[in-house]
């Protein structure tokens, strides 16, 4: 099935500590998306790629770092420069020219900083 | 930042009652507006994507219109049902490549 999938889904992390979530997609989108969500807040962007080898920041890029080497992967890294780490993120992908496109999103990955 | 906003925050509802959201988005460099479904422990799937000032789409009981002129989009679910309980967001594009998200409309239908 064609699809985006992030993983982990749960992950728990001490402070002080990166982490990376993972997220593949095998839609052949040139776009990808990664979001946060926090309770009462919408969708925030973090990063975007819109072709291999290259991204841009998002509104709330600090303490977050991604890579884009293969079309089919958008990693993100949570450095512990992130000083509210604790959040549900989301990954989505498009094809180009969003204005006419919609977004697939994963099903999320709950990070938890202990 | 653009401001999106979507009321009301949240809505609880009888099944078989009739609803509808609404999101005002900056009337300004509008390229597109989406409509998300977003039902707990799913991703999110795109309900709609609009473009022309006046369009109004429909997906069986859901529906929606747009007023770029002014700057909002109504959402409509007639005979609400219990698995239209979702968070609907919508989405604005001002053809920068990325959206601008509302914080949603959690709707709840009661059986």
């Amino acid at each position: 099935d064609g699809g985006i999938t992030q993983s982990p889904k749960y992950l728990f992390r001490k402070e002080g500590q990166n982490v990376t979530l993972s997220c593949e997609q095998n839609l052949n989108h040139d776009a990808m998306y990664w979001y946060r969500q926090d309770p009462g807040q919408g969708l925030r962007l973090i990063y975007y790629s819109q072709i291999v080898n290259d991204f841009q920041k998002g509104d709330i890029a600090e303490g977050y770092s991604v890579s884009r080497e293969k079309k089919e992967s958008f990693p993100l890294t949570v450095t512990s420069a992130q000083k509210n780490p604790t959040a549900f993120y989301l990954c989505a992908s498009s094809t180009p020219g969003l204005a006419t496109g919609e977004l697939f999103f994963g099903e999320g990955s709950r990070l938890t900083v202990l | 930042i653009l401001n999106v906003e979507q009321s009301p925050q949240s809505l609880h509802v009888q099944e078989g009652d009739s609803t509808n959201f609404t999101c005002s988005f900056p009337s300004s460099n509008f390229y597109a507006l989406h409509w998300y479904r977003w039902e707990t422990a799913k991703s999110p799937e795109a309900l709609f994507v609009m473009t022309l000032n006046g369009d109004e789409k429909k997906k069986g009981r859901i529906s929606a219109t747009l007023n770029t002129k002014e700057g909002y989009s109504y959402l409509y679910i007639k005979g609400s049902q219990p698995e239209d309980s979702a968070t609907y967001l919508c989405a604005f594009d001002a053809g920068y490549s990325t959206l601008t998200f509302g914080k949603g409309t959690m709707l709840l239908v009661s059986p």
